[in-house]
């Protein structure tokens, strides 16, 4: 069965760096596009990025664009978030979450991790 | 602020149906397949419905799914203890490049 774990979370202080991962299991992981989706304590769920099967075209929301970069290892299926400038507002669990499909283009998740919790404090 | 507009909180009683609405937009519902998730408290999201209707499998027909224009909705019939959770609708949004989420539905069994 589909299987995604997530670690590298922790706790940062602004302006610093982190870099989270999720291993990949149960599924053709070359084959599908990979999301990360957060959610802030308390509040609801807002998509952070994706990433096609190839990883030849990944797409950003606007409140981290520039910052946070999606990659993907498919040798090791692996997906990873190399998150940059971090500011307060990115405190939340990131969940990486499996496509339905394989470009990233119009598609949404359909199997999700647990989330590892990022907290950005001063 | 979501790009999706969801009621915060919906409620009923076992055995009966309820009904969740989610409003949207021409770039988003409007042109897109809508998704559902169901989160139970401290557990990940967990895709109840996706192309407007259709359910993965093991997700019983108790839940369906429909579109019309710029909104969509979801309705659980044969309503249960355990179905209590947080119910989030979703969609693409061709203006933005990406997915899109409302603020979430949040179910009281009574």
């Amino acid at each position: 069965q589909v299987q995604l774990v997530e670690s590298g979370g922790g706790v940062v202080q602004p302006g610093r760096s982190l870099r989270l991962s999720c291993a990949a299991s149960g599924f053709s992981f070359n084959s599908f596009a990979m999301h990360w989706v957060r959610q802030a304590p308390g509040k609801g769920l807002e998509w952070v990025a994706v990433i096609s099967d190839d990883g030849s075209k990944k797409f950003y929301a606007g409140s981290v664009k520039g910052r946070f970069t999606i990659s993907r290892d498919n040798s090791r299926t692996t997906l990873s978030l190399q998150m940059n400038s971090l500011r307060v507002e990115d405190t939340a669990l990131y969940y990486c979450a499996k496509d339905r499909g394989s470009s990233g283009w119009r598609g949404l998740p359909d199997y999700w991790g647990q989330g590892t919790l990022v907290t950005v404090f001063s | 602020q979501s790009v999706l507009t969801q009621p915060p909180s919906a409620s009923g009683t076992p055995g009966r149906m309820v009904t969740f609405s989610c409003s949207g937009s021409s770039s988003n519902i409007g042109s897109n397949h809508v998704y559902w998730y169901q989160q139970i408290p401290g557990a990940a999201p967990k895709l109840l419905i996706y192309r407007n209707n259709q359910r993965p499998s093991g997700v019983p027909d108790r839940f369906s799914g429909s579109k019309s224009g710029t909104s969509a909705s979801l309705a659980i019939s044969g309503l249960r203890s355990d179905d209590e959770a947080d119910y989030y609708c979703a969609a693409w949004d061709d203006s933005l490049s990406g997915p899109v989420f409302g603020g979430g539905t949040k179910l009281t069994v009574l």
